[in-house]
C-alpha cells in the first residue's frame, strides 16, 4: 500500500523559516516523481514544487521561487520543502504528492498534509 | 501561463442526475489535463489523466472528454458520495496549475 506521510508543520513568524518532510513507503520511491501542492484554509489546490526522478528537474511556483527548496533522499525515501523567508500568505495545508508513473506530474496518491501556519 | 478556468463555480443536482463540469485552458496543453474530487476533510483523489483516461478503482459513472483546451469531467448518475470540490490541473508544462474547482452537491 502506498503511503506518505508529512511532517515538519508549525507556527512560524514573518521571515522565518520551517522545513517539511515526507516519507513514502509501499513504491520504489526513486524512480517518480514527487510534489508539493498546498491549500490555503478554505481554499483551491495550488501547486507549489516538484522534483523529477533522479533530481534531475526542479521546479518552483513563482511566488515560492528564491525561497523554497525542493530535496530527496532516495536512500531514505524521503521529500524535503524547506521554507525561508515564510509569508502570511504561504499559511495552508502543504501535501506531498506522488506524480504519476513516467515522471509525469499529475499526482496519484497524496499524502494527509502538513498544516503550516504563519502570523506573527 | 496558461490560465485554467472552471465552470460552474458550483452547481447543485439531484441524485441520478447527469453532471458536467467544464474546464478551459487558455492554450493547448495537449490534453495533460488531470481531475481531482476533494471530499470535505478528506485529500485530493486523482479521477482522470490524460483528459479521459479513468485512474484506477474510479467508479465508471465518472468520464472525462475534449482536447486541445476545452475539456469535461462528467458524473452519468450523481450519488451522494460524490459531494464534493472537483478541480481540474494541466501538466503539460510548469506551473502545474489547478482550476479553482467545483463544488457539486445534491438538491
Amino acid at each position: 500500500e502506498v503511503q506518505l506521510v508529512e511532517s515538519g508543520g508549525g507556527l512560524a513568524k514573518p521571515g522565518e523559516s520551517l522545513k517539511l518532510s515526507c516519507v513514502g513507503s509501499g513504491f520504489t520511491f526513486s524512480t517518480y516523481s514527487m510534489n508539493w501542492v498546498r491549500q490555503a484554509p478554505g481554499k483551491g489546490l495550488e501547486w507549489v514544487s516538484s522534483i523529477s526522478s533522479g533530481s534531475t528537474y526542479i521546479y518552483y511556483e513563482d511566488s515560492v521561487k528564491g525561497r523554497f527548496t525542493i530535496s530527496r533522499d532516495d536512500a531514505k525515501n524521503s521529500l524535503s520543502l524547506q521554507m525561508n523567508s515564510l509569508r502570511a500568505e504561504d499559511t495552508a495545508i502543504y501535501y506531498c504528492a506522488r506524480g504519476f508513473w513516467g515522471n509525469r506530474y499529475n499526482f496519484d496518491f497524496w499524502g494527509q498534509g502538513a498544516l503550516v501556519t504563519v502570523s506573527s | 501561463d496558461i490560465q485554467m478556468t472552471q465552470s460552474p463555480s458550483s452547481l447543485s443536482a439531484s441524485v441520478g442526475d447527469r453532471v458536467t463540469i467544464t474546464c478551459r485552458a487558455s492554450q493547448d496543453i495537449n490534453n495533460y489535463l488531470a481531475w481531482y474530487q476533494q471530499k470535505p476533510g478528506e485529500v485530493p483523489k486523482l479521477l482522470i489523466y490524460v483528459a479521459y483516461n479513468l485512474q484506477s478503482g474510479v467508479p465508471s459513472r465518472f468520464s472525462g472528454s475534449g482536447s486541445g483546451t476545452d475539456f469535461a469531467l462528467t458524473i452519468s448518475s450523481l450519488q451522494p458520495e460524490d459531494v464534493a470540490t472537483y478541480y481540474c490541473q494541466k501538466y503539460d508544462s510548469v506551473p502545474f496549475t489547478f482550476g479553482p474547482g467545483t463544488k457539486v452537491d445534491i438538491k
